[in-house]
Formats: C-alpha cells, sequence, structure tokens
C-alpha cells in the first residue's frame, strides 16, 4: 500500500545551518506531496506541496522538489532559524485510493535549532 | 473566521466510559476528517466526511463512531473507551478532496486510563 517514510528524528542543529529532511514515498500512480509543520502544542499547517513531478514546492525558505524517478520530495531550508524548531510530516494524496483525499503521513522528524 | 475548532484540548477518560471530541469548521468546507497522532508515530486516519450525511471509514475506525448532520460539524464519538485510544487526536477539513491544503484544529489530548 501507499506508505511515506522520512528520516528519523530528532535533528538538532545550529541556527544558520543548513537543514535536509529525507522524504521517500510509495504510491501507485501519481500522489501530490505535502510538508506540513506542527509547532509545539499546536496542529498540524502547511508548509509546502507539489501535484506532479518536477515540481517545486516553497514557503518561508523551505524548498521540495517532487522527484519521480527517485520517489522523493527531500525538505531544505539554506538558513534554519529558533524559530523552526518544529516537527516536519511529510505526507502524500494518492488519487488512486479514492477522491476523498485523506493524507498518509510519514511519522514525523522533530527539528531542534539552537541559537 | 476561526477555521477549525476542536473541544476539548484535554480529557482523561476511565476505561469503559464514553465521549464525544467535537470539531467545527467555518469555512464551508465539504471534507472532513477525523486523524488520531500516537507518539512517534505519523497520524492514522478514523474517519471522513465528503459532505453532510455521508462518512466512512478510514485506516483505523473500531472503537469510534462518527456523524455529519451539518456541513459546519463533525463529532468523533468513543464509545467504550480503551487505554489503546489513549492519544492525539485532530479534526482536518478540506474544499475538496486531492491536492489542496487541509487545514488542522489544534487536537484534542486523551488520555484513557
Amino acid at each position: 500500500g501507499d506508505s511515506v517514510t522520512q528520516m528519523e528524528g530528532p535533528v538538532t542543529l545550529s541556527e544558520e545551518a543548513f537543514l535536509t529532511i529525507n522524504c521517500t514515498y510509495t504510491a501507485t500512480g501519481y500522489p501530490s506531496l505535502f510538508w506540513y509543520v506542527q509547532y509545539p502544542g499546536e496542529g498540524l499547517q502547511l508548509l509546502l506541496k507539489a501535484t506532479k513531478a518536477d515540481d517545486k514546492g516553497s514557503n518561508k525558505g523551505f524548498e521540495a522538489t517532487y522527484r519521480k524517478e527517485t520517489t522523493s520530495f527531500h525538505l531544505e531550508k539554506g538558513s534554519v532559524q529558533v524559530s523552526d524548531s518544529a516537527v516536519y510530516f511529510c505526507a502524500l494524496s494518492a488519487p488512486e485510493r479514492g477522491s476523498q483525499g485523506n493524507l498518509i503521513f510519514g511519522k514525523g522528524t522533530k527539528l531542534s535549532v539552537k541559537p | 473566521n476561526a477555521g477549525v475548532t476542536q473541544t476539548p484540548k484535554f480529557r482523561i477518560l476511565k476505561i469503559g466510559q464514553s465521549m464525544t471530541l467535537q470539531c467545527a469548521q467555518d469555512m464551508n468546507h465539504n471534507y472532513m476528517y477525523w486523524y488520531r497522532q500516537d507518539p512517534g508515530m505519523g497520524l492514522k486516519l478514523i474517519y471522513y466526511s465528503v459532505g453532510a450525511g455521508i462518512t466512512d471509514k478510514g485506516e483505523v475506525p473500531n472503537g469510534y463512531n462518527v456523524s455529519r448532520s451539518t456541513t459546519e460539524d463533525f463529532p468523533l464519538r468513543l464509545e467504550l473507551a480503551a487505554p489503546s485510544q489513549t492519544s492525539v487526536y485532530f479534526c482536518a477539513s478540506s474544499s475538496k478532496g486531492l491536492a489542496v491544503e487541509q487545514y488542522f484544529g489544534p487536537g484534542t489530548r486523551l488520555t484513557v486510563t
């Protein structure tokens, strides 16, 4: 079945360091891919998305490119800030599962950024 | 515009008790979802609804029930609480099914002892 695998955390970085969080997926057909972020004590918020191969999603300095050949959607940011400390979830929505659009989530990666 | 609201924020239940988790959205979204989030795990879909009067099971529906009598409200019912239902519950909504953003509520942290 459809699944999402993302790198285990926690990840601890110093401010202004480069961030990569790996995400790979298994799905039939052509899923849409998402990164959601969960700040402490809050619900999930959409960070960025891509709906077809080679699309690049970007928001708040974060980027991810939909790579169909490697079934990957890695999240990157060139210079992290303390305010980026959160849990990041990679997710997919696969049309072959039906049109209800439910998301399949990875386990989440906790990022802590130290000043 | 409050988005997606959930009540209560926290709840402790004894084994065998029942409760209803409330979820409401004010964005006129047809699609609504209930997920549970267990420690160190991603979210798993419990139930979903594609419109008022229409609900269906997700990946982990056992022990839960839902109803959707209005577009705005999508309550989740636990009939006989079990320790395995200790989790954080998130409600979400979206304007359509595929490839669009889901908006999440702040969650309900439930402990069953």
